[in-house]
């Protein structure tokens, strides 16, 4: 069964930095496009980024809310994709969700606050 | 403002049929699949239909997705209480060169 888990998720201050981790199993991970996805307290889902398979290069794309800020990477070798986010923004506060191979993560809580 | 319109809510009641419609633009409903996702209160989202018309195993034939042109439809019949969520719709935009998401629909099953 697919299962994906984030975790790395907590409170950090405005300026500050936060690494998300996604450990995936269940599936090939190395053959699948992962996306990131958040969404804030009671609003809608908000596209972060994606990255692709080494075979298409790993390139990435970002929103452009975060473009700059975050950087997504994966390593196949341990089956777990990542979010280093740096100079959090009060507005990055929300649920990050790990997207790939048709699932979704449970979410790890993302607070940005003073 | 999302890039893809969805109306805020819908309802209908128990057993009958309801709609949702997901209004995009060239750049993306019209030349890439739309996607649908179901979140349940405090849940995670989950994969509802893929590329337009399709459903993951597990996924009841009561859901259904279509697309014309720049507008995307999820239709679900025989409604159920379970069924109330909030569903948005998703592709990419080809112009942003992004993912967009609609706003979201709640939908009430009165």
């Amino acid at each position: 069964e697919v299962h994906l888990v984030e975790s790395g998720g907590g409170f950090v201050k405005p300026g500050g930095s936060l690494r998300l981790s996604c450990a995936a199993s269940g599936f090939t991970f190395s053959n699948a496009l992962m996306s990131w996805v958040r969404q804030a307290p009671g609003k809608g889902l908000e596209w972060v980024g994606r990255i692709k398979t080494k075979t298409d290069g790993a390139t990435t794309d970002y929103a452009a809310p975060v473009k700059g800020r975050f950087t997504i990477s994966r390593d196949d070798s341990i089956n777990t994709l990542f979010l280093q986010m740096n100079s959090l923004k009060i507005e990055d506060t929300g649920v990050y969700y790990c997207v790939g191979w048709m699932r979704w993560g449970q979410g790890t809580l993302v607070t940005v606050s003073s | 403002q999302s890039v893809l319109t969805q109306p805020p809510s819908v309802s209908a009641a128990p057993g009958q049929k309801v709609t949702i419609s997901c209004s995009g633009s060239s750049s993306n409903i019209e030349n890439n699949y739309v996607f649908w996702y179901q979140q349940l209160p405090g849940t995670a989202p989950k994969f509802l239909i893929y590329e337009n018309n399709k459903r993951p195993s597990g996924i009841p034939d009561r859901f259904s997705g279509s697309k014309s042109g720049t507008s995307a439809t999820l239709g679900i019949t025989g409604l159920q209480t379970g069924d109330e969520a909030d569903y948005y719709c998703g592709t990419w935009d080809t112009s942003l060169s992004g993912w967009v998401f609609g706003g979201g629909t709640k939908l009430t099953v009165l």
